[in-house]
């Protein structure tokens, strides 16, 4: 079974507004948590990561939030843009190894 | 600066062939790993190798084969196609240690008819 589970699936927001993807995951010796961005017709490419010792992490419009006690964490995306349009995995990553949720395609409409 | 370089970039195999996709990185890392993106499926990881010599099974490694030729390369093969294993392959690399990025290659579409 996937080792990182992600929702929604699909989203769509209008031009503005917060876009919000959950993701959880089941391994605790995971201790980094990225999320990557994909265009289609390419590879995924790092939006922003996060480590367990560390609630929160901003950059720009985007913001990573991390329980580590629920084992979960999300992506906020603020005033989000028509370029944001695009499949966001959350991913973790531990001992090597480097697992991906099931993505989130977001459709941000003008 | 390449990164990481998948070839072919697409392919359409009959059931039963055999190919083998190959991935190349110039960026010294020591982990790669090989992905399958399917939709609604997310990116899941065939096989990863932490350091030459090494390989390891990821989530669905049935039907695949890798080789670590060296540190650039690390080759995936397909020995029987069947059209289940129909997706876009990635391969990505990284540098040991916690926290460090990933990079991917522009993905491989393979079609088994």
């Amino acid at each position: 079974q996937q080792q990182v589970k992600q929702s929604p699936q699909s989203l769509i927001v209008q031009k503005g507004g917060i876009s919000i993807i959950n993701c959880a995951y089941e391994n605790t010796a995971f201790d980094y948590f990225p999320w990557y961005q994909q265009f289609p017709g390419k590879g995924p490419a790092l939006l922003i990561a996060i480590r367990p010792d560390v609630s929160e992490k901003k950059e720009g419009r985007f913001t990573i939030s991390f329980n580590k006690s629920a084992k979960q964490f999300s992506l906020h995306i603020m005033d989000s843009q028509p370029g944001d349009s695009a499949t966001y995995f959350c991913a973790a990553s531990g001992n090597n190894d480097m697992r991906f949720g099931a993505g989130t395609r977001l459709t941000v409409k003008p | 600066n390449a990164g990481v370089t998948q070839t072919p970039k697409f392919q359409v195999l009959k059931t039963g062939q055999s190919m083998t996709l190959q991935c190349a990185q110039d960026m010294n890392h020591n982990s790669m790993y090989w992905y399958r993106q399917d939709p609604g499926m997310g990116l899941r990881l065939i096989y990863y190798s932490a350091s030459e010599g090494t390989t390891d099974k990821g989530e669905v490694p049935n039907g695949y084969n890798v080789s670590r030729l060296n540190k650039r390369e690390f080759s995936l093969r397909l020995e029987s196609a069947a059209p289940s294993q129909t997706s876009v392959y990635f391969c990505a690399s990284r540098s040991q240690g916690v926290g460090t990025e990933a990079f991917f290659g522009q993905g491989t579409r393979l079609t088994v008819v």
